[in-house]
């Protein structure tokens, strides 16, 4: 059964710091990953969608990469801004979909 | 745009009521999922609809049922809402695949928060 994992549980940082968040999952047999945002009491946002074929994805200030033989994703933010706070979800699709259980994230102004 | 939503934001109902939470999707998919979300234990599927009138069991589909007659309809039902069914619960749809399979995206919806007491 997949199990995703992803550290920090939580993370703080001030304004304008790039920041890296990681996932890792068990098995590689995946067809894709997702990145997701979510905010207090709120549905998931999609972010970035990676395909089991591609290594990364950019959007904005985001980018994640997949490394899926070490099991492996990770959501890179550049210049974060307070806006950015929320929690962070990866998600893994094989036969289903697995989430981990998220990372809030903190921009300090 | 992609638009998926919920019937209630939020839904406050005593024990031993019947409940329906509805989700419509506009984007003309086939995939439709019903999860629930809890602290510490994240993200948890319910019950899944790869085509209308067609259901599969997630993880934990005890106390609740599914119905999706119409291809853009997806509704959850409890039977019998008990208080350990308080809690988040989230829409989601994605296009194409065979019983949830695929490659594709999921685009949630707004979550409703029920409260069973």
């Amino acid at each position: 059964k997949q199990e995703v994992t992803q550290i920090p549980a939580a993370l703080s940082v001030p304004e304008g710091e790039n920041l890296v968040l990681n996932c890792s999952f068990t098995d590689s047999a995946i067809y894709n990953l997702q990145w997701f945002r979510q905010d207090p009491g709120k549905g998931l946002t999609s972010l970035l969608l990676i395909q089991s074929s591609q290594r990364e994805q950019t959007s904005g200030r985001l980018n994640a990469s997949l490394d899926k033989s070490s099991g492996r994703s990770t959501l890179y933010i550049a210049a974060s801004q307070p806006g950015d706070s929320a929690t962070y979800l990866c998600a893994v699709k094989s036969n289903d979909m697995r989430f981990g259980a998220g990372t809030r994230l903190t921009v300090k102004p | 745009d992609v638009k998926v939503t919920q019937s209630s934001r939020y839904l406050v109902k005593r024990t031993g009521e019947k409940v329906f939470l509805e989700c419509v999707q506009d984007m003309d998919h086939e995939n439709m999922f019903w999860y629930r979300q809890d602290p510490g234990l994240g993200l948890r599927l319910i019950y899944f609809s790869y085509d209308v009138k067609m259901k599969e069991k997630g993880d934990i589909p005890e106390g609740y049922s599914v119905s999706r007659e119409k291809k853009e309809r997806f509704s959850l039902i409890l039977e019998s809402a008990s208080t350990n069914q308080t809690s988040m619960y989230l829409c989601a749809s994605s296009p194409h695949g065979l019983a949830g399979r695929g490659g594709y995206e999921q685009y949630f919806g707004p979550g409703t928060r029920l409260t069973v007491t």
